[in-house]
């Protein structure tokens, strides 16, 4: 399978705890995207990385949230002190993008879905 | 903040129906794209229009965009079971609009349940 991989797929943990989430995107997209999606909600942007740098930050992403892209492969997602207002499916998706002009379009994989107790 | 507005929450209808799904935006755009989720997994990508096209198809699915409007549609056709789903509008900020052009921001989604 070549498409975008997250793990775990599940997380159930008691607040104040630590997680974190891995993406393993499509290999040769240089684009990676984390978003955040509530039950009945559209997903919301949370970072973005073009190769290994992370060029843009949300607000909804407290200094308790951390993303890395160490070798513009795989990505982390770390939350630090989780609070029961985390709980939501963290979905990474990727992209190429390296032709001018060439519109991004998004390859999601299935989700990591966060519950904290 | 969530740019498209779709319209409406949730939709029902009977298998082979046609279904239409609505979405409204704020900025000006790029593009437009509408994704599909089945219940408790990622998106899929469905179709991208251009901020200069007005309509385009794909297999049973049909877009318009109206950029006066700032609206765009999803028509699915002979809708299917297997169509029961959540669908997306996405719009990507045209550049030097005030938006990242790399980033799509995502609506409030359709649900669209179709009984066999």
């Amino acid at each position: 399978d070549t498409g975008v991989s997250q793990n775990p797929r599940h997380k159930i943990t008691k607040r104040g705890q630590n997680v974190t989430f891995r993406c393993d995107p499509i290999s040769e997209h240089n684009r990676l995207y984390w978003y955040r999606q509530t039950l009945g909600q559209g997903p919301e942007f949370l970072t973005y990385f073009q190769n290994e740098a992370q060029l843009e930050k949300s607000r909804l992403l407290s200094d308790r949230f951390s993303a890395e892209r160490p070798k513009g492969s795989f990505s982390t997602l770390e939350i630090q002190r989780t609070e029961q207002g985390d709980s939501a499916m963290y979905l990474c998706a990727s992209s190429s993008g390296r032709l001018a002009g060439e519109y991004v379009r998004l390859f999601f994989g299935e989700g990591s879905r966060l519950t904290v107790l | 903040s969530q740019q498209g507005e779709e319209d409406p929450q949730a939709l029902s209808i009977q298998e082979g129906e046609n279904a239409t799904m609505n979405c409204s935006y704020k900025t000006s755009i790029n593009n437009l794209q509408w994704y599909r989720q089945n219940s408790g997994r990622g998106l899929v990508h469905l179709i991208l229009i251009r901020s200069n096209e007005r309509e385009k198809h794909s297999g049973r699915l049909r877009v318009t965009l109206d950029t006066s409007k700032k609206s765009s549609s999803l028509l699915i056709t002979a809708s299917r079971a297997a169509d029961t789903a959540s669908y997306f509008c996405a719009t990507v900020p045209r550049e030097n609009s005030g938006g990242s052009n790399y980033k799509l921001t995502f609506g409030k989604g359709t649900l669209l349940t179709v009984n066999p």
